[in-house]
C-alpha cells in the first residue's frame, strides 16, 4: 500500500497563476482532508470530505477549490494564486466519518511557493 | 467547542534523559485525543492515541501518554531520549461536535536532543 499520496512535491508559482494539488489514496478510506501548515499555526483544515459526493468548508476555504473525484482522490485548487497561500499543504485520509476515533493518515505534503 | 494547548514551543533535553511534552485539551464531549509527530521534511506519522479505553496510552517508539480527565491533560512522556527523536510533535483532539472525523491541532512543539 502507498498509503496517501500527493503531487506534486514541489511548486513555485508568480502571483495569480491557478494550479491544482492531487490527491490519492488506497486504503479505501471515506473521509478525506486537505490542511495547510504554516510556522508556529500548527495545521489548519481548509477543506474536506466526508464521504464521497460530499465536500465542506473547513476553517480557512477561502481562495481554494476541492474536487472529490472518486472515492480515492481529492484535489484542491487554487485559482489565483497570492504569496499569502505559500505553505506546505498535506492530504489526509481517515476510515470513515461519524467516529471520532478514527486516527488520520498523511501524505508527504506539497511545499508552494507564491512569488 | 474543542480546543488543544500545548504548553511549549520548545523543549530540549539530552539524550537518555526523559523526555515530557504538555498538552492540555479543552472539549465538549468524550474526546479522543491523538499524538502526531513529523520529522523535518516529512509528513505526519501518529505516534498514539486515546479513544476512552485504557487512559495510558502506548505507542511507537517508547512514548506513552496518560490521559487525565481531571485535569484535562494528554501529556506526552518517554524514559529515555534518542537522538532520532528529535522533531515536531502535535497534540490533537477529534472535533467531537460534528459526523465528520476533523481534528484540532495544536501549534506543536519542537523537540530538541542534545548528544
Amino acid at each position: 500500500n502507498a498509503g496517501v499520496t500527493q503531487t506534486p512535491k514541489f511548486q513555485v508559482l508568480k502571483t495569480g497563476q491557478s494550479m491544482t494539488l492531487q490527491c490519492a489514496q488506497d486504503m479505501n478510506h471515506n473521509s478525506m482532508y486537505w490542511y495547510r501548515q504554516d510556522p508556529g499555526m500548527g495545521l489548519r483544515l481548509i477543506y474536506y470530505s466526508a464521504s464521497e459526493g460530499t465536500t465542506d468548508k473547513g476553517e480557512v476555504p477561502n481562495g481554494y477549490n476541492v474536487s472529490r473525484l472518486n472515492k480515492r482522490e481529492f484535489s484542491l485548487r487554487l485559482e489565483s494564486a497570492a504569496p499569502s497561500q505559500t505553505s506546505v499543504y498535506f492530504c489526509a485520509s481517515s476510515r470513515r466519518p461519524g467516529q471520532t476515533y478514527y486516527e488520520q493518515y498523511f501524505g508527504p505534503g506539497t511545499r508552494l511557493t507564491v512569488t | 467547542a474543542q480546543s488543544v494547548t500545548q504548553l511549549d514551543s520548545h523543549v530540549s533535553v539530552s539524550e537518555g534523559t526523559p523526555v515530557l511534552l504538555r498538552c492540555n485539551y479543552s472539549s465538549s464531549y468524550s474526546p479522543s485525543l491523538f499524538w502526531y509527530v513529523q520529522h523535518p521534511n516529512k509528513g505526519l506519522q501518529l505516534l498514539l492515541k486515546y479513544t476512552s479505553a485504557a487512559t495510558l496510552v502506548k505507542g511507537i517508539n517508547g512514548f506513552e501518554a496518560e490521559f487525565k480527565k481531571s485535569e484535562t491533560s494528554f501529556h506526552l512522556t518517554k524514559p529515555s531520549a534518542h537522538m532520532s527523536d528529535a522533531a515536531e510533535y502535535f497534540c490533537v483532539v477529534s472535533d467531537g461536535s460534528s459526523n465528520t472525523g476533523k481534528l484540532i491541532f495544536g501549534q506543536g512543539t519542537t523537540l530538541q536532543v542534545k548528544p
